[in-house]
C-alpha cells in the first residue's frame, strides 16, 4: 500500500523567511497531492493541491511542486507570517478496488516567530 | 456555503461504555469520510460512504467500531465498548464525489478513561 513520509517534523523560522516541506510517496500509480493545514483545535483545512499532469502550482504565497519521477512533492511557503504557524500535512492516494483512500504523512509543525 | 458539522465537540467517557459521534456533510457532498486522528499523527481513513454505501472499511475495527448513513446524508460513528487506545480525534470529511477533494469538519476529541 501506499506509503507516505513527510520532513522536518518541526520547523522554526522567522517572520518572512520562507518555509518549504517535503513528502516523498510510494504508489507511481498516485495521481493527486493534497496539502493540508491544521490549527489547534480545528480540522485540517485543504490549502493547496496539485495533480499529476503539472509540475507546479502557486497560490499567492503558497506553491507545492511534483516531481513524479523521484516520487516527492513540497510544499513552499513564501514571506511567512506568524498566522502560518500550524501543523501542516500532506497526503497521497493509496488505490484499491477502483476508489482511492487518502495516505497522510505525518505533519510539520510549523512555528513563524515574530 | 456551509462546512462539514460535526457534534459533540469533546466528549469523556469511561473505559467500556459506548459513545457516538454525528456529521453532516457539506450539501451535495456524495462522499463521506471517517478518520481517527490519534495526537501527533496524521488522520488515518476508518470508513468511506459514496451515498449511503460502505466503499471502504478496511481499517475499522468492526469488533466495536459501527459507522451508518442510512439517507445518504448524515452519518453516525460509533464505538461500543471503548479502549483507552481508542481516545483520539474523530474526524469527518466529505467530497463532491470520491477521488475529489475532501472538506474536513472541526472533529471530536474523544478521551477514554
Amino acid at each position: 500500500g501506499e506509503n507516505v513520509e513527510q520532513h522536518p517534523s518541526t520547523l522554526s523560522v522567522q517572520e518572512g523567511d520562507s518555509a518549504v516541506i517535503k513528502c516523498t510517496y510510494s504508489d507511481s500509480a498516485s495521481n493527486y497531492f493534497p496539502w493540508y493545514k491544521q490549527e489547534l483545535g480545528k480540522g485540517p483545512q485543504l490549502i493547496i493541491d496539485i495533480r499529476s499532469n503539472v509540475g507546479e502550482k502557486k497560490d499567492q504565497r503558497i506553491a507545492v511542486t511534483l516531481n513524479k519521477t523521484a516520487k516527492h512533492f513540497s510544499l513552499h511557503i513564501t514571506e511567512t507570517q506568524p498566522e502560518d504557524s500550524a501543523v501542516y500535512f500532506c497526503a497521497a492516494p493509496s488505490f484499491s478496488g477502483g476508489y482511492n483512500k487518502l495516505i497522510f504523512g505525518a505533519g510539520t509543525r510549523l512555528a513563524v516567530h515574530p | 456555503e456551509a462546512g462539514v458539522a460535526q457534534s459533540p465537540r469533546y466528549k469523556i467517557i469511561e473505559k467500556r461504555q459506548s459513545v457516538a459521534f454525528w456529521c453532516n456533510p457539506i450539501s451535495g457532498h456524495a462522499t463521506l469520510y471517517w478518520y481517527q486522528q490519534i495526537l501527533g499523527q496524521g488522520p488515518k481513513l476508518l470508513i468511506q460512504f459514496q451515498n449511503n454505501g460502505v466503499v471502504d472499511d478496511s481499517q475499522l475495527p468492526k469488533d466495536r467500531f459501527s459507522a451508518e448513513r442510512l439517507k445518504g446524508v448524515d452519518s453516525t460513528l460509533k464505538i461500543q465498548p471503548a479502549k483507552l487506545e481508542d481516545s483520539a480525534v474523530y474526524l469527518c470529511a466529505s467530497s463532491y464525489r470520491v477521488n475529489r477533494e475532501q472538506y474536513f469538519g472541526p472533529g471530536t476529541r474523544l478521551t477514554v478513561t
